[in-house]
Formats: structure tokens, sequence, C-alpha cells
């Protein structure tokens, strides 16, 4: 049973590019959270998502920003015009049963971006 | 707001030795509580897992505890070994979708 899948692993982007990072799950698991890690700090969670359905995207912020994860294929986050401040490791995880935080939650290997 | 702290922020011992790593955290209303390793460039290795209803758990050489009343929780290491050498980060349970990371215990064990 392959684990989280995230690709790339490593992006680089100029300034006002878009990047797009993808995650499919593990097998089974139909609930994915995106979280980012900033350079020398923990991860943050950004945005729930189910099927079709964004549940929580509280920790997203509000502009540039999108997530969707649609009926077939992976969960892609999406950065519209990349600035410097968007460089950081963004993690993918998912879980079975969309328990949450109150089930495990099993992490991909995480793509890092770079922005020049 | 929940605010998870993890102290120490880096720790350097020689290889053998038990050790401790401390996570706190402001809001004891909590579902869980997960212990994670991270290797430099790697993801997250979910290393213990403690549902709020536990006091601790164990595996192999690790042991985490938790004490909800006091916001604590503990992480111990047993024999240490290089390969242990990792970033360490404790994750907080705090709503019914999210975890609410500390910044982590750089571990070096020294061979």
């Amino acid at each position: 049973n392959a684990g989280v899948m995230q690709n790339p692993r490593h992006l680089v982007r100029r300034r006002g590019q878009e990047a797009r990072l993808r995650c499919s799950p593990m097998k089974g698991h139909s609930h994915v959270y995106w979280y980012r890690q900033l350079p020398e700090e923990g991860l943050k969670f950004m945005v729930y998502l189910q099927k079709e359905n964004i549940i929580d995207e509280s920790g997203m912020p509000k502009e540039r920003f999108s997530a969707e994860f649609p009926k077939e294929g992976p969960s892609i986050l999406r950065i519209q015009q990349v600035v410097r401040g968007d460089s950081a490791a963004y993690f993918c995880a998912s879980s079975p049963l969309g328990q949450g935080a109150t089930e495990t939650q099993y992490f991909g290997p995480g793509t890092r971006l770079l922005v020049l | 707001k929940q605010e998870v702290t993890q102290i120490p922020a880096a720790l350097s011992v020689p290889e053998g030795e038990n050790l401790v790593l401390n996570c706190s955290f402001t809001d004891s209303a909590i579902y869980n509580l997960q212990w994670f390793r991270q290797d430099p460039g790697k993801g997250l290795t979910s290393l213990l897992l403690i549902q709020s209803s536990q006091r601790e758990q164990t595996s192999g050489r690790l042991n985490a505890s938790l004490d909800k009343s006091s916001g604590r929780s503990t992480l111990y290491i047993a024999a240490s070994q290089p390969g242990d050498s990792a970033t360490y980060l404790c994750a907080v349970g705090s709503g019914t979708y999210k975890y609410i990371f500390g910044t982590g215990t750089r571990l070096k064990v020294l061979a």
C-alpha cells in the first residue's frame, strides 16, 4: 500500500508565476489535509478537503491560494502569482475516516517550493 | 487559541544516553497528541499517537506520556543511537480536523 505521494518534490518558480502542487492520498483515503512549513517554523494547517468538497480552509491565505480535490485524480494546491514569502515546504496528509485529529493523519514527503 | 511549545529547541547527546523531549500546550481540551520524526528534506513519520483518554504509549525504545491537566507531554528515548538524529515534532489534535504543531526539537546523537 503506497503512502501519500506528492509531486513534484522540489519546485522552483519566479515571482509572478503559478505553482501547482499535487497530492495523491493513500489508497482508500478520501480526506486530504494541506499544511505549510515556513523556514524555521512549525507546520501550519491550511485546508481540509474531501472529494469535491472543501471542508475547512481557515488556514489558507485569502488571496492567490486555492485547493481542490476532484472526484478523479489528485488533490491540487494552487498558488497564483507567487511571491518570495511563499517559499516553504508544503505537506499533504490523508486519513481514511475524516475524523481529523481524532485519528492518525499520514503525511507525504512534501513539496519544497522555492520562489526566486 | 491553542499554542504548542517544544523545549529544548536543539539537543546534542552522546550515543547511549536516555533523553527526554518536552512538549507543552495551552489548551487542555485536546483530542489527541502525536509525536512525529522529520528527517532533513523528508516528510513526517508518525512515532506515537496518544488519545486524550490515554496516559502513555510505547513503541520500542520510545515512550510518550500525556498529562492533559498540566498541558504537557514528554517523549522518552532510551539508549539513543546516531540513527535517532532528526527533528522531533509534537502535534496536538485540538479541533476536529487540524493538528497544531510545535516548532520541534532538533536532536543530534553523537557516535
